[in-house]
C-alpha cells in the first residue's frame, strides 16, 4: 500500500519569509496529492490540491509541486503571516481508491511575528 | 450548505465499553471515510462507505466496525474499548467521483 514521508515534522519562521513543506510518497498508482492545514482544537481543512497530471498549481501565497518521476511533492508558503501557524498534512490517495487517504505525519509551522 | 457535522463532540467511556459516533455528510455527498488521529500515529484511515457499502478498510481490528444509511449519514462502531482507542475520530465526505475530502469537527474519545 502506499507510504507518505513528511519533513519537517517541525518549522519555524519568521513572519515574511517562505516556508516549504516536503512529501515523499510510494505508490506510483496515486493519482491526487492533497495538502491540510489543522489548527489547534479544529478539523482539517484542505488548502490546496495537485493532481498526477499537473506539475504545478498555484493559490495566492500558497503553491504545490509535484514531480512524478520522483514521487515527491512540497507545499509552498510565500509571505507567511502568523495566522499561518497551523500543522500542516500532506496526503496521497492510496492507489485507486478515491475515498483513502494516506497521510504524512505532519508539520508544525509557528510564524514568529 | 451545512459543512460535515459529528456526534458527540466528546466522549468519556471505560475499558470494555463500546461506542457508537455518528457523522452527517454535507447535502449529496455520498462517501463518508472515517479516520483516527492521535499524536503519535497521526491519522490513520479506517474505513470508507458509498451508497451504504463498504468500499475500503484500513489496517483496523474487527472491534472497529461502521455502516452508512440511506440518507448517506454514517455512524461507527468501537466495541471492547481499550485505552489505546483514545483518539480524535474524524469524518471526511466527498462526492460521488471527486477527490476532495472535506472534514468533520471530529469526536474526541477518551478511554479510561
Amino acid at each position: 500500500g502506499e507510504n507518505v514521508e513528511q519533513h519537517p515534522s517541525t518549522l519555524s519562521v519568521q513572519e515574511g519569509d517562505s516556508a516549504v513543506i516536503k512529501c515523499t510518497y510510494s505508490d506510483s498508482a496515486s493519482n491526487y496529492f492533497p495538502w491540510y492545514k489543522q489548527e489547534l482544537g479544529k478539523r482539517p481543512q484542505l488548502i490546496i490540491d495537485i493532481r498526477s497530471n499537473v506539475g504545478e498549481k498555484k493559490d495566492q501565497r500558497i503553491a504545490v509541486t509535484l514531480n512524478k518521476t520522483a514521487k515527491h511533492f512540497s507545499l509552498h508558503i510565500t509571505e507567511t503571516q502568523p495566522e499561518d501557524s497551523a500543522v500542516y498534512f500532506c496526503a496521497a490517495v492510496n492507489g485507486g481508491s478515491q475515498g483513502n487517504l494516506i497521510f504524512g505525519k505532519g508539520t508544525k509551522l509557528s510564524v514568529k511575528p | 450548505k451545512a459543512g460535515v457535522t459529528q456526534t458527540p463532540r466528546y466522549l468519556i467511556k471505560t475499558r470494555g465499553q463500546q461506542v457508537t459516533l455518528s457523522c452527517s455528510p454535507i447535502s449529496g455527498h455520498r462517501s463518508v471515510s472515517w479516520y483516527q488521529q492521535t499524536p503519535g500515529q497521526g491519522l490513520q484511515f479506517l474505513f470508507e462507505y458509498f451508497s451504504e457499502t463498504q468500499r475500503n478498510k484500513g489496517n483496523f481490528p474487527g472491534r472497529f466496525s461502521g455502516r452508512q444509511f440511506s440518507n448517506s449519514r454514517s455512524e461507527m462502531n468501537v466495541s471492547t474499548l481499550e485505552l489505546g482507542d483514545s483518539a480524535l475520530y474524524l469524518c471526511a465526505s466527498r462526492l460521488a467521483a471527486t477527490d476532495t475530502q472535506y472534514f468533520g469537527p471530529g469526536t474526541r474519545l477518551t478511554v479510561l
